[in-house]
């Protein structure tokens, strides 16, 4: 079964950094992209960043660049979103999501993980 | 960066077709792609490129693109189908390697 699973819910305090995970099985996780995607309380879908584990190509969105390091370990098929400095708007459920193909017209994120709730507060 | 724009709120009766739209510059370049998600699930997608359904998705849903506009189509709502609906795409500015979000859209079945 191809699937993405993450790591559970964080709770942290405003100032501290934290690392979250994605983990990919049942396919090569080296060949496909794998974006990540904030959803705060009660909100809508916002695009983060992509990653392409096979080379650790990265991209991300304007919103997020500088706030957020995207990374990739593809000897154990994980991908990581972190932060150095947490602050309380980033309170958030975080979604990582499968790239299905570079095929321009059939792009879409096929496969998404559970979700990692973050959850700061002093 | 681009942006996309949804209606906010939409209703259906049941079993009555219903169309979710998605306007934006960047639908001029990319196909849309669509995802529902429930209240305290993750989304999944239910059509991309010109009009694709992965599998296990209902017939029931379909897609389609016109100009700057992208649309997703449930003919015969059903209650299970109550949920918000995101549409996605490349962004067309700047950087391509950057995908967008619209607002998202709650879908009410009456």
């Amino acid at each position: 079964e191809v699937q993405l699973v993450q790591s559970g819910a964080e709770v942290k305090k405003p100032g501290e950094s934290l690392k979250i995970s994605c983990k990919g099985s049942g396919y090569s996780f080296t060949s496909y992209w794998i974006g990540w995607v904030r959803q705060m309380p009660g909100k809508g879908l916002e695009w983060m960043g992509i990653i392409y584990p096979g080379d650790s190509d990265t991209r991300y969105s304007p919103s997020f660049q500088g706030q957020v390091t995207i990374s990739a370990d593809k000897s154990i098929s994980t991908a990581y979103l972190q932060w150095s400095s947490l602050k309380a708007s980033d309170t958030a459920m975080y979604y990582c999501a499968r790239r299905r193909t570079t095929v321009t017209t059939d792009d879409a994120f096929d496969i998404w993980g559970q979700g990692t709730m973050v959850t700061v507060s002093s | 960066s681009s942006e996309l724009t949804q209606d906010p709120a939409v209703s259906v009766a049941l079993g009555q077709t219903v169309r979710i739209t998605c306007q934006g510059d960047s639908l001029r370049s990319y196909y849309a792609s669509w995802y529902q998600q429930k209240p305290g699930q993750a989304p999944v997608l239910v059509i991309y490129g010109k009009n694709n359904r992965p599998s296990g998705i209902p017939d029931r849903f379909s897609g389609s693109s016109s100009g700057n506009t992208a649309s997703l189509t449930i003919t015969g709502a059903q209650a299970e189908d109550e949920a918000d609906y995101y549409c996605n795409s490349r962004d067309s500015s700047g950087n391509h390697l950057n995908w967008v979000f619209g607002g998202g859209t709650k879908l009410t079945v009456l």
